[in-house]
């Protein structure tokens, strides 16, 4: 594997369950993201991690959970989420977290019913 | 509420002439700009940066910068339909660590 990876491509959950997406990056980087992208909307950047460490919370509702096992793996974690929650959630990574130059997954698309 | 202002397009042009897109900011204080492409159904990859005022090429791509006027532009000559896909600007305060992002400008070149 190369890059940044995903699982799963796509996530169909209603709004009692919980689940996780998995961000993996290969690219030796110390620093990862999670972004939101709904449609015709900026990406929000959600969270952003360098060597593992919290370094940004960008007021999430607490119903998204970030985990950061190592510099290489990135989880989002998912319980009671809401419809409006439905969007494509890109992971990226990049040398370190005040590098702009951003290397994304292929993103998970996420609905919500 | 620092912002990165894009038309949202579709901007249509023909085969094999120039396209360009155009972004301002609103933070004086931004110092870094970029420019990311996205395809349909993929992600943002980045394309170009500029840190200083003018021009700066990349084979077909070159952005420019006015900081006086907080625009930076992308301009692709001998556009092909290759380059159809949506168009990110996003600005860096040296201050944080984010990205501030604008919401894109479609890009269609008609064969």
């Amino acid at each position: 594997e190369t890059g940044v990876t995903q699982t799963p491509r796509h996530l169909v959950m209603g709004m009692t369950n919980k689940k996780s997406l998995k961000c993996e990056q290969h690219l030796g980087h110390n620093a990862m993201y999670w972004y939101k992208q709904s449609a015709k909307k900026p990406l929000e950047l959600m969270f952003v991690y360098s060597l593992e460490e919290r370094v940004e919370n960008n007021s999430v509702p607490s119903r998204f959970s970030p985990e950061c096992p190592n510099s290489s793996h990135l989880f989002l974690h998912l319980h009671t989420l809401q419809p409006e929650d439905s969007a494509l959630y890109l992971c990226a990574s990049s040398q370190d977290p005040t590098s702009a130059e951003q290397y994304f997954g292929p993103g998970t698309r996420l609905t919500v019913t | 509420q620092k912002e990165v202002e894009q038309n949202s397009g579709p901007l249509s042009v023909p085969e094999g002439a120039i396209a360009s897109l155009n972004c301002t900011y609103s933070d004086r204080g931004s110092q870094s700009f970029f420019w990311y492409r996205q395809y349909s159904g993929k992600s943002p990859e980045l394309i170009m940066f500029i840190y200083s005022n003018g021009d700066k090429e990349d084979g077909r791509f070159t952005a420019q910068l006015n900081k006086a006027s907080q625009y930076v532009s992308l301009l692709i000559r001998d556009s092909q339909p290759s380059d159809s896909a949506t168009y990110l600007c996003a600005v860096k305060l040296d201050s944080n660590y984010q990205l501030i992002w604008g919401a894109g400008t479609k890009l269609i070149i008609k064969p």
